[in-house]
Order: structure tokens, then C-alpha cells, then sequence
């Protein structure tokens, strides 16, 4: 099955720098990528979400980046604020969301 | 729409007792899925549902039951709870197919089995 891995494990920024995320999967048949945002006690919260026909997705101060080569996806966040502050997950899936494998999550910290 | 909802918030079973964790949806998704989150680890998916009348097994499977005789409705059984099975357990749906498979996440519910 679908193995995914997600680096750093925690991250501490300070305010205005940018954080990034890193995963790799071992399933070349996927080809859906999604990140999730999870606050303390709360549901994950989808944030960007990438498909492998694509190579880079952006929305504001979030960015996806995807290699299909080297089986790895990025999460790029500019101009961190305190309430980036989470904990962040990486998935893949192969075409459907009903099978997400989820990376084990980076725990951002963003100091003010 | 209430979106995705699970009962209860919390619970505290002792070994060996049964109960249901339900979940439900409101926005006629084909799609519904059990997770479950551990410290430290993302979520592993427990069962899966592709619409009413059809279950299959995800990841990590034993020890949980899931059937879904309606669109809106994929409860989650444990039939003879583990300390093993304490965990947040959240429920997902989504639409079928095409390019919306942005998946919702219910609350979650705390379960703590002594």
C-alpha cells in the first residue's frame, strides 16, 4: 500500500518567515495531494490540495509544489502569522478521497 | 447544512464493552470514511463506504464494523473495545469522482477505553 512521509516533524518560524513542508510517497500511482490544517482539539481542515497533472498550485501565502520524478510534495507558507501556528498533514490518494494515506504531521509553531 | 456531525464528543468504555459511534452528513456525499488519530501519527482510515449498501476496509480494519443503509448515515462498531482502540475517531465524507474530492471532517470523538 501507500506510504507517506512528512518532514520536519515540528518547525518554529518566526513571524513574517516562511515555513515549508515536505513529503514523499511511495505509490507512483497516485495522483491526488492534499494538506490539512489541525488545530488543537479540532477537525483537520483541508488548505490546498494538488492533482499530478499539475506541478504547482498557489492560493495567497500557501503553495504546493509536486515532482512526480522524485515522489515528493511541498507545502510553502510566506509570510507566517501566529495563527498558522497547527499541525499540518500531507495525504495521497489514487483518484478518490476515500482512500487518503496520511503523513504522521509537522507541528508549526510560528513565534511573534 | 449542519455538514458532517458525530456523537458523542467523548466517551469512556471499559474493555470488552460494545458501542456504536455514528456518524452523519447532510449534503448527499457518495462518499463517507472512518478515521482514526493517535498522538504523534496522522490519521489511518479504519473503513470506507462508496454509498449506501457498500463497506470496505481501509487500513486498519480489526476490531470495528461499519454498515450504511442510507446515504446520510455510516456508523462505526466496536463490538468488544480494546484499550488498543483509544483514539479520536473522526468521520469524513466527500462527493464521488470528477475533481471534487475535497474530503469534510466531522468533530471527531474522544474515546477512551480503560
Amino acid at each position: 500500500g501507500e506510504n507517506v512521509e512528512q518532514h520536519p516533524s515540528t518547525l518554529s518560524v518566526q513571524e513574517g518567515d516562511s515555513a515549508v513542508i515536505k513529503c514523499t510517497y511511495s505509490d507512483s500511482a497516485s495522483n491526488y495531494f492534499p494538506w490539512y490544517k489541525q488545530e488543537l482539539g479540532k477537525r483537520p481542515q483541508l488548505i490546498i490540495d494538488i492533482r499530478s497533472n499539475v506541478g504547482e498550485k498557489k492560493d495567497q501565502r500557501i503553495a504546493v509544489t509536486l515532482n512526480k520524478t522524485a515522489k515528493h510534495f511541498s507545502l510553502h507558507i510566506t509570510e507566517t502569522q501566529p495563527e498558522d501556528s497547527a499541525v499540518y498533514f500531507c495525504a495521497a490518494s489514487r483518484g478518490s478521497a476515500r482512500q487518503l494515506t496520511f503523513g504522521s504531521g509537522t507541528q508549526l509553531t510560528v513565534l511573534p | 447544512n449542519a455538514g458532517v456531525t458525530q456523537t458523542p464528543k467523548f466517551q469512556v468504555l471499559k474493555t470488552g464493552q460494545s458501542m456504536t459511534l455514528q456518524c452523519a452528513q447532510d449534503m448527499n456525499h457518495e462518499y463517507m470514511s472512518w478515521y482514526r488519530q493517535d498522538p504523534g501519527m496522522g490519521l489511518r482510515l479504519i473503513h470506507y463506504s462508496v454509498g449506501a449498501g457498500i463497506t470496505d476496509q481501509g487500513e486498519v480494519p480489526n476490531g470495528y464494523n461499519v454498515s450504511r443503509s442510507t446515504t446520510e448515515d455510516f456508523p462505526l462498531r466496536l463490538l468488544s473495545a480494546a484499550p488498543s482502540q483509544t483514539s479520536v475517531y473522526f468521520c469524513a465524507s466527500s462527493l464521488a469522482g470528477g475533481h471534487q474530492e475535497t474530503q469534510y471532517f466531522g468533530p471527531g470523538t474522544r474515546l477512551l477505553v480503560l
